[in-house]
């Protein structure tokens, strides 16, 4: 119930065109979910985050859907360029004035090609 | 810009050796926690830490784990008698009240042989 489940695992898409990464849980006790980007021997960094009173959350050309009803949320990457080229995380936490883990998805390899 | 640092970036280390990994987490923040990436897997949650003691661990985190705040700035991870599937990549974290918002360390790269 604690798991975050993130699909596709690796995903090449042509500069420009929309990658789409999706993750769904379970657990109804989490109500933060974050973004993360990380490239290769880097700590991830925070991209974007959603909590579950909103439907959407866009920040420059980062958009999270969320669809809370079937517990799924998913990113869109706008007018990919090559240096988005990265892996990238989905995770999701619930609410302790700060203080709660992060579950982490699997991750997605994310390659954008010229 | 604030961010965490870490210490060493790699370290290499005998198999039953200990180890202890050093990070200074942002200078306003009060939540600190450490994690760990397998190569090639996903981040895996250690421990959490709040108030001078831990708030959460993992099943990860067993009784070769103990983490230490030993001053105003440093977090540290130790690892008492290391495994040779301790190897990993180990990620120090801090947020802040406020926004919830986990900030990652750029990671300290263990070896253990």
């Amino acid at each position: 119930q604690q798991q975050v489940k993130q699909s596709p695992q690796s995903l090449i898409v042509q500069k420009g065109g929309i990658p789409i990464i999706n993750c769904a849980y379970e657990n109804t006790a989490f109500d933060y979910f974050p973004w993360y980007q990380q490239f290769p021997g880097k700590g991830p960094a925070l991209l974007i985050a959603i909590r579950p009173d909103v439907s959407e959350k866009k920040e420059g050309r980062f958009t999270i859907s969320f669809n809370k009803s079937a517990k799924q949320f998913s990113l869109h990457i706008m007018d990919s360029q090559p240096g988005d080229s990265a892996t990238y995380f989905c995770a999701a936490s619930g609410s302790n004035f700060g203080n709660e883990k992060l579950t982490f998805g699997t991750g997605t390899r994310l390659t954008i090609i010229p | 810009e604030p961010e965490v640092t870490q210490t060493p970036s790699h370290q290499v280390t005998q198999m039953g050796q200990e180890v202890i990994l050093r990070c200074v987490p942002i200078s306003n923040h009060l939540y600190f926690y450490w994690y760990r990436q397998i190569l090639g897997q996903k981040v895996e949650f250690l421990v959490s830490f709040y108030n001078n003691e831990i708030s959460e661990k993992s099943e990860i985190f067993d009784d070769q784990f103990s983490v230490e705040r030993p001053d105003g700035s440093n977090f540290t991870l130790k690892i008492r008698s290391t495994k040779l599937e301790d190897s990993a990549m180990y990620f120090c974290a801090s947020s802040d009240r406020i926004t919830e918002t986990q900030y990652f360390g750029p990671g300290t790269r263990l070896l253990v042989l």
